[in-house]
């Protein structure tokens, strides 16, 4: 059974910088497409990331195009969020998921909470 | 970039009832158009994807319609544990892929 979970949310400052990582199972990890997803308090779901199997293709949303930053190890068999420049607003739960005729696995996220 | 549009924001529905979601892609998607069910404090599930075919394990209740840009969710027969939100999603070509803003269902 194919699985995600997410890791290395918390409380961040305003300004601060936090790294999400995303550990998967039960398929082989350097076949697939990924992406990040979110979920801010009370909102619905906002795509933020994608990146292909071997990493040469990423693309972003709008709102996080130049602070955030995908990659993955397929060695270490990871998926990463680079975060910067954080804003209250980024406050959500962060999902990962396989991206694959849509997101087909997504783990329960990790939340991330940017406060003073 | 797509916009999604769902309707309506909240339904309120008895068991056993049959429920239409609508959403509405402000261009054409073609047929890449998923599905999802989100819980609170549980994961995301795919439900549906390429408009219509049922992700693993998912229950024959749930079916999809359409093409284009505008697209239905059917829930035949709810069940208490389909009470949840419902998102659209679409995965057209390339990214940014989008969502709608959501339905709840919510018991009537």
């Amino acid at each position: 059974q194919a699985q995600v979970v997410e890791s290395g949310g918390g409380l961040v400052k305003p300004g601060g910088s936090l790294r999400l990582s995303c550990t998967p199972s039960g398929f082989t990890f350097s076949d697939y497409y990924m992406s990040w997803i979110r979920q801010a308090p009370g909102k619905g779901l906002e795509w933020l990331a994608y990146i292909s199997a071997k990493g040469t293709t990423v693309h972003y949303a709008d709102s996080v195009k130049g602070r955030f930053i995908v990659s993955r190890d397929n060695a270490k068999q990871s998926l990463y969020l680079e975060m910067k420049s954080l804003r209250v607003e980024d406050t959500a739960v962060y999902y990962c998921a396989r991206d694959f005729t849509g997101l087909d696995y997504w783990g329960q996220g990790t939340l991330v909470t940017v406060s003073s | 970039e797509v916009v999604m549009t769902q309707s309506p924001a909240t339904l309120s529905v008895s068991p056993g009832e049959r429920v239409t979601l609508s959403c509405r892609a402000s261009q054409s998607v073609t047929n890449n158009l998923a599905w999802y069910q989100v819980k609170p404090g549980q994961a995301p599930r795919l439900l549906l994807y390429g408009v219509s075919a049922r992700a693993t394990g998912v229950p024959a209740r749930f079916s999809g319609s359409g093409s284009g840009t505008e697209f239905t969710l059917t829930i035949s027969g709810l069940q208490s544990e389909d009470f949840a939100v419902y998102f659209c999603q679409q995965y057209n070509n390339r990214p940014p892929w989008t969502f709608g803003q959501g339905t709840k269902v919510e018991m009537k």
